[in-house]
């Protein structure tokens, strides 16, 4: 498709609770980007991917997050054992190239809101 | 990734240009400038880009200084729609989004 889609828009979860959020990058783009934005202006880079191979992932909290970009499937952020602390917005973005390339923005999703209770 | 400074807020009459300043004076040379905004709590939307010239496209004008170690974005004729929240990256890869700046666009 021609936008990053993020599903489901909104999710609420228990403490304790797994929380699983979706991606699927824009049609052809090499690159997906994991970003979560917990207060209204502070981003926070996660994880990123080129296609499914793990590219960069110092920004992962270790123990209870994980990602996957698998072939002909959304990408996934997965939260197991929710806290409060992870109630943020899960913004997901794509990019076609990254090194060496001038058209290396980045095109982002319209986020999930995930609230841990 | 470089680390960026803009002020916290602005205000901008409507019709007027605004313009809003960014420092990144710890920028490396192959590390890009990005303007993005977020209008109330959606996705980041791409505005412009830029390593060393200024730029122009259809939305902002991007002014990079010679030593690259501060840029302004250029707004040319601000309107209502154009309020929101303005963030400056300096990257060469994954995003770090400072605090932006709210620019509020009034009539």
């Amino acid at each position: 498709g021609e936008e990053v889609a993020q599903t489901p828009k909104h999710l609420v979860r228990g403490e304790g609770q797994k929380a699983k959020l979706y991606c699927a990058p824009i049609k052809g783009h090499s690159y997906v980007f994991w970003y979560q934005q917990v207060l209204k202006n502070e981003f926070k880079f996660l994880i990123s991917f080129q296609n499914e191979n793990v590219f960069d992932e110092t920004g992962m909290p270790k123990e209870r997050f994980s990602a996957k970009c698998l072939p002909n499937s959304p990408c996934s952020l997965e939260i197991q054992a929710t806290k409060l602390e992870d109630s943020a917005v899960y913004f997901c973005a794509s990019s076609p190239y990254l090194v060496g390339s001038s058209y290396n923005e980045q095109f982002f999703g319209p986020g999930t809101r995930l609230t841990v209770l | 990734d470089a680390k960026t400074t803009q002020p916290p807020s602005m205000d901008c009459a409507e019709g007027r240009a605004a313009n809003l300043p960014c420092n990144h004076s710890t920028i490396s040379g192959n590390e890009y400038v990005y303007w993005y905004r977020q209008i109330h709590s959606q996705g980041p939307q791409y505005i412009i880009h830029g390593l060393k010239n200024n730029e122009t496209n259809e939305m902002a004008s991007l002014i990079i200084t010679e030593d690259r170690k501060s840029s302004t974005l250029i707004l040319p004729h601000a309107t209502l729609r154009d309020t929101a929240v303005y963030y400056c990256i300096a990257s060469y890869g994954k995003f770090y989004f400072g605090s932006g700046t709210k620019l509020n666009v009034k009539p």
